[in-house]
């Protein structure tokens, strides 16, 4: 099986502009999360989507969002920038939503703000 | 959330076992252990959880206290594809929505050849 693929890889935005990443999950999940890594803060949730749903939220600002499609392929959008952006942006998939299954990451997007 | 404690960083050689400690005073009842790993360049990963019993897979082997508010997670042969980050989570399995992996900072393991 194809793993959790997440594109694009590298992305270089400006303050202001608005970013859209993709995800697509591991064939047949249906749960999708998404977290932020950076050197300061760590790895921390963004959201979880399941059957276009989301189904939980991390403490971020409104300007990021996301949404599932039918096909389970999941975007986060991050709108009106900032330099705090800058991070690692990764994706998980697995088979449910709960405690009792375990996540499976993609590579990450990594974003810089400038 | 219920909180763990990790070492910042712990030292390994290659082909010896490895004992990654977490402390988690404050675990309740309904909290499982999970333990997910990040290779460098990598996404995390899987590595194992249990809730009360001892635990076994390909990975690696999870030990729980009996108070349940330690454990350690055991390699049992490091290899150099081992260097990583070790985390260890504490995740809600009683039903509720706030069940979402939470992580700490988690211990840097290196393994010498």
């Amino acid at each position: 099986k194809a793993g959790v693929t997440q594109t694009p890889r590298y992305l270089i935005k400006t303050r202001g502009q608005q970013v859209t990443l993709s995800c697509s999950p591991i064939s047949g999940h249906r749960s999708v999360s998404w977290y932020q890594q950076t050197p300061g803060q760590g790895l921390q949730f963004l959201f979880e989507y399941f059957s276009e749903t989301q189904r939980n939220k991390g403490n971020f600002p409104g300007r990021f969002s996301g949404r599932q499609f039918s096909n389970s392929r999941s975007e986060m959008n991050v709108s009106t920038l900032e330099l705090g952006d800058s991070a690692l942006y990764l994706c998980a998939s697995s088979s449910g939503t709960g405690p009792f299954y375990e996540q499976y990451f993609g590579p990450g997007t990594r974003l810089t703000v400038t | 959330d219920a909180k763990t404690t990790q070492p910042n960083s712990m030292e390994s050689n290659e082909e010896e076992p490895v004992h990654l400690p977490c402390n988690h005073s404050t675990i309740s009842g309904t909290d499982y252990i999970h333990w997910y790993r990040q290779l460098p360049s990598q996404g995390p990963e899987y590595v194992i959880h249990g809730l009360t019993s001892n635990v076994n897979n390909r990975m690696a082997s999870l030990a729980i206290a009996e108070d349940r508010k330690s454990s350690t997670l055991i390699l049992h042969r490091a290899t150099l594809r081992d260097a990583a980050v070790y985390y260890c989570i504490l995740r809600d399995h009683s039903g509720g929505s706030n069940y979402k992996l939470t992580f700490g900072k988690g211990t840097l393991l290196t393994v010498n050849p």
